[in-house]
Formats: C-alpha cells, structure tokens, sequence
C-alpha cells in the first residue's frame, strides 16, 4: 500500500497570506489527524477528522481549520499566515477500526512564513 | 500541560551499546503507547508500541519496558548503530483520542 502522501512537500509564503495543504491517507484509512511540529514546541495536535465530521481538535486559534472529503483526503488552511506559523506540517492516518488505532505519518509540509 | 515527559533531550552512544530513552506521564487513562523515530526530512515512523498489560515487549534490537505504577516506560535499543541515528518520541493517547508526544530525543551513534 502507498503511504501518506502530503502535497506541497515545501511551501514559502509571506505574513497576511493563506495557505492550504492536502493530505491523502492511506488507502482503507478513514481518520486523518493534523499536527504541527516545531524545534520549540514539539508535536503539537492541531486536529482530527473521521467521516469528514471534526473529531478533535487541539489548543490552535482559529486561523488554523480543515475539512475532509467523502474519500477521506483533508485539507488544512491557516489564514493571515504569521511568521510564528513557520513548521512542518504532519498528517497522520489511521484505519480507526475501534479501540486504539496505529498513527501513520506523512513526510509532511515545511511551511515557511516571511 | 505536558502530559509526557521525555529525557534526555539528546543522547549520544558508541556503536554497540545501549541506547535508553526514558518518558514518564501523568494520565492514568492512556491505554497505548507508541515509540516514533523521525529522520531529517521526514515524518515520524513508528518503531514499537506497548499497552500497559504488559511491562515489556521486544521487537528485534528495540525493547519498549513499561512501570505502570511508575507511570514510567522507557524504549533500549541494543547494539546501536550509526542508522539508529534520529530523533525518537514517546507518545501515549487513550483509546482514539488524539496522541501526546514528548519533547524528543536526538540521538547520535558515533563509531
């Protein structure tokens, strides 16, 4: 089976601006779960999606959303970029068949804000 | 609140020895816990994972030991290599909830 794949792998933007960034899971994987990794914070969940219905969601303001579609693929936007928004971007997948569900990492989204 | 504390922050090891990562948490509630190994560049892989039934699990040259009344569970890996060169994470999550990472370890197997 192929992995979980993340598009753009690199992405540079500048302050105010917006940016979307995919996330297809592995085939059969129908949660998709975001977060955000930094050298000063660590991993950080931002949130989860199953049945393209939010599950969970981390402590992120507003700026930060997703969504999923009806094939399991999400989406995740930050608007009015800030330059603290620089990092790399994990998308993780899970077959969520009940009880407790093994995350599958992406190569993740590098996100620099200028 | 950190819910996973991770130590040490980095580790250096000579080829052939004993790795050993330590995280303690606070919740009684996690029911899973997870081992991840991130290289550069990449996302975080997992290498082994552990319930709390059981205090130890071995797979091959990684050995996850859990002290559930502790609150402590530590990953070894055996006769290090240079390839074992990366950053390791704890995590633990309860049933589907979202997982909690630790802060990372950078670990360095120097020849």
């Amino acid at each position: 089976k192929a992995g979980v794949t993340q598009t753009p792998r690199y992405l540079i933007k500048t302050r105010g601006q917006q940016v979307t960034l995919s996330c297809s899971p592995i085939s059969g994987h129908r949660s998709v779960s975001w977060y955000q990794q930094t050298p000063g914070q660590g991993l950080q969940f931002l949130f989860e999606y199953f049945s393209e219905t939010q599950r969970n969601k981390g402590n992120f303001p507003g700026r930060f959303s997703g969504r999923q579609f009806s094939n399991s693929r999400s989406e995740m936007n930050v608007s009015t970029l800030e330059l603290g928004d620089s990092a790399l971007y994990l998308c993780a997948s899970s077959p969520w068949q009940g009880g407790t569900d093994t995350q599958y990492f992406g190569p993740g989204t590098r996100l620099t804000v200028l | 609140q950190q819910q996973v504390k991770q130590s040490p922050q980095s580790l250096i090891v000579q080829k052939g020895g004993i790795s050993i990562i330590n995280c303690a948490y606070e919740n009684t509630a996690f029911d899973y816990f997870p081992w991840y190994q991130q290289f550069p560049g990449k996302g975080p892989a997992l290498l082994i994972a552990i319930r709390p039934d059981v205090s130890e699990k071995k797979e091959g040259r990684f050995t996850i030991s859990f002290n559930k009344s502790a609150k402590q569970f530590s990953l070894h890996i055996m006769d290090s290599q240079p390839g074992d060169s990366a950053t390791y994470f704890c995590a633990a999550k309860i049933g589907n909830e979202k997982l909690t990472f630790g802060t990372g370890t950078r670990l360095t197997i120097i020849p």
